[in-house]
């Protein structure tokens, strides 16, 4: 069955510093996304991207937070400065017709 | 937007048991999904259900859309079912809203 993989799985980082996380979709997916889910928390939506450009966006991803798919395979989430606020679990997901949602195992983020 | 609760939102149950989650939206909603969350916190897709039943071994689940539901029954309940079930929801935009979750804890 095709994945959704993420890398890494965790990533400890200093406050402040910019972080980038990775996800490779599913290949004949066309709809890619970012959630996060704080720690005993629900998740939640961060941005939608389809055909190269951002379709949809939360309150939550502000000028911090970018988004880009380099080489039509690879879909990463950019965080410029890191807070603490932002220690989260954060999921990529793609959206095929018929199955709807893949998630990937996600990447732990811990700011210190 | 629409809102999303799942109920209960914590289920002890002793093995062998069955159990029920209710997932209620409070719009009409083009796509259902349930999702496992495992104790390693992956999210495992268990179902795409906007209506209809759907069985799959020791699970199936039903959605009501007419009325704004969906069910999980989880048969025969084993020790690795434990961890948090959502419900997630989308309508006319492709965002998936999801449920607070049940929470599932299932004793030897």
């Amino acid at each position: 069955e095709p994945e959704v993989t993420q890398t890494p799985s965790h990533q400890v980082t200093q406050m402040g510093q910019e972080v980038i996380l990775r996800c490779v979709p599913i290949s004949n997916h066309l709809y890619f996304y970012w959630y996060r889910q704080i720690l005993g928390q629900k998740v939640e939506f961060l941005v939608s991207f389809y055909n190269n450009e951002i379709s949809e966006k939360s309150e939550i991803f502000d000028d911090q937070f970018s988004v880009e798919r380099p080489d039509g395979s690879n879909f990463t989430l950019k965080i410029r400065s890191t807070k603490l606020e932002d220690s989260a679990m954060y999921f990529c997901a793609s959206l095929g017709r018929a199955h709807g949602y893949t998630f990937g195992s996600g990447t732990r983020l811990t700011v210190v | 937007g629409i809102q999303v609760e799942q109920s209960p939102p914590d289920l002890i149950l002793q093995e062998g048991a069955n159990s029920t989650l209710r997932c209620n939206f409070s719009d009409s909603v083009n796509n259902l999904q349930w999702f496992h969350q495992n104790p390693w916190g992956q999210l495992i897709n268990l179902f795409y259900i906007p209506s209809g039943t759907k069985q799959n071994g020791r699970l199936s689940a039903t959605t009501v859309a007419t009325e704004r539901y969906s069910l999980l029954y989880i048969s025969s309940s084993q020790t690795t079912d434990s961890g948090v079930y959502f419900c997630a929801v989308h309508s006319g935009t492709y965002k998936y809203i999801f449920g607070t979750g049940t929470r599932l804890k299932v004793l030897a």
